[in-house]
């Protein structure tokens, strides 16, 4: 089956601690972000890669980095650099068109501890 | 003024009424447009696109969209408990850097009460 796997579900970071959230996808999609969701709130964009080796920053990347060596992979690593990180974090993926949906993985509740 | 504003909610409707969603969006330029529907704790999954002005119906849902006057909303109609959830906005338009991309509203948390 096609579609988009996030990994862990469950994350615990202790203070001043780098992780890193993965994300794979087998639907041959160009395009891949990520998002991060705090309670109650949408989803802000983070970074965003749309070819292997080039990414961007979206909205709110300070404290955050990336990387996209394959098409399939997207890993977020959340830096110590990041003061509040403690969030729900979704990986998406679409066809590089313009028009075309996301398709989002499961997520990764992140909790500092 | 933020690119993507949805009515704040939460709204609260009966079982059986017609729930009425809204959507402002900043770049006049926007040409894809996005309702997707996210359960407490779980991923965003995608209820409707639209792209021409007008009305779409799919089943009890209809998405209507008005570019002239930015603005996009979704109804959803004989509601059921089912459909409490809360609804997300979706535009592609200008944000970081050059190209478009898929930016979100804030969500309006929908209840249909039994």
């Amino acid at each position: 089956d096609g579609g988009i796997t996030q990994s862990p579900k469950y994350l615990f970071r202790k203070e001043g601690q780098n992780v890193t959230l993965s994300c794979e996808q087998n639907l041959n999609h160009d395009a891949m972000y990520w998002y991060r969701q705090d309670p109650g709130q949408g989803l802000r964009l983070i970074y965003y890669s749309q070819i292997v080796n080039d990414f961007q920053k979206g909205d709110i990347a300070e404290g955050y980095s990336v990387s996209r060596e394959k098409k399939e992979s997207f890993p977020l690593t959340v830096t110590s650099a990041q003061k509040n990180p403690t969030a729900f974090y979704l990986c998406a993926s679409r066809d590089s068109s313009e028009g075309t949906e996301a398709f989002f993985g499961q997520g990764t509740r992140l909790t500092v501890v | 003024q933020k690119e993507v504003e949805q009515n704040s909610g939460p709204l609260s409707v009966p079982e059986g009424a017609i729930a009425s969603l809204n959507c402002t969006y900043s770049d006049r330029g926007s040409q894809s447009f996005f309702w997707y529907r996210q359960y407490s704790g779980k991923s965003p999954e995608l209820i409707m696109s639209i792209y021409s002005n007008g009305d779409k119906e799919d089943g009890r849902f209809t998405a209507q969209l008005n570019k002239a006057s930015q603005y996009v909303s979704l109804l959803i109609r004989d509601s059921q408990p089912s459909d409490s959830a809360t609804y997300l906005c979706a535009v592609n338009l200008i944000s970081s850097g050059s190209a478009r991309q898929l930016t979100f509203g804030s969500g309006t948390q929908l209840t249909v009460l039994p």
